[in-house]
């Protein structure tokens, strides 16, 4: 079961960043944080992933909170490429399954 | 380099027909392969996943059962099709040690 809670849409203006909250209060000490995206009728593409430090790739940048409570995805200049439904999932880094919610939808608006 | 396999693009199937969805993986060897079934509108749903040759583990108890016969190909299968059966269904592959799932393009099923 998904053990992560995420707002099931946002909206963002072209140009600006784009910050995706999901909660997971209920994470353990050896889960990751990782983000996937869902553009409309193709497979999730991996995102980003953490631990506990906060992390940065060429696609966005991931804030982990001080207790791994919660955690944001930043998209730091959305554009109409990025309009796509965001998936945050909590797995050990080792495990087996991959568990997606619902995930946040985002539309970039132009 | 890796890359995924999942055939048919598109299916229509009548309600008590067989289903048989293949998908096929390239490049890597022993990885954990998946099936997911996505409902219009819904999030993504774990299925099937497994580790190994005849290694399978049900998600979800379902008219769906899957198959690993050899280490790179897994197939998704129905003896009866149900209209609630309909959906989007996605295979995907990962390797122990990296975090990265790679789905493939997906197929889309519609029972009629």
């Amino acid at each position: 079961d998904a053990k992560t809670t995420q707002p099931p849409s946002m909206d963002c203006a072209e140009g600006r960043a784009a910050n995706l909250p999901c909660n997971h209060s209920t994470i353990s000490g050896n889960e990751y944080v990782y983000w996937y995206r869902q553009i409309h009728s193709q497979g999730p593409q991996y995102i980003i992933h953490g631990l506990k430090n906060n992390e940065t790739n060429e696609m966005a940048s991931l804030i982990i909170t001080e207790d791994r409570k919660s955690s944001t995805l930043i998209l730091p200049h959305a554009t109409l490429r990025d309009t796509a439904v965001y998936y945050c999932i909590v797995r050990p880094h080792t495990g087996n399954q991959f568990y997606f919610g619902t995930g946040t939808s985002l539309t970039v608006i132009p | 380099s890796q890359t995924i396999h999942q055939w048919p693009a598109t299916l229509v199937q009548p309600v008590g027909s067989p289903l048989s969805l293949e998908c096929t993986v390239e490049g890597t060897s022993n990885p954990n392969l998946y099936w997911y079934r996505q409902a219009a509108g819904r999030g993504l749903q774990l299925l099937f996943y497994s580790v190994g040759i005849g290694q399978i583990s049900s998600e979800v108890p379902q008219n769906l059962s899957a198959s690993r016969p050899q280490d790179r190909q897994f197939i998704l299968s129905s003896k009866k099709l149900l209209l609630s059966d309909s959906g989007f269904y996605l295979c995907a592959w990962s390797v122990e040690g990296f975090p990265e799932a790679f789905f493939g393009q997906g197929t889309r099923l519609t029972v009629v």
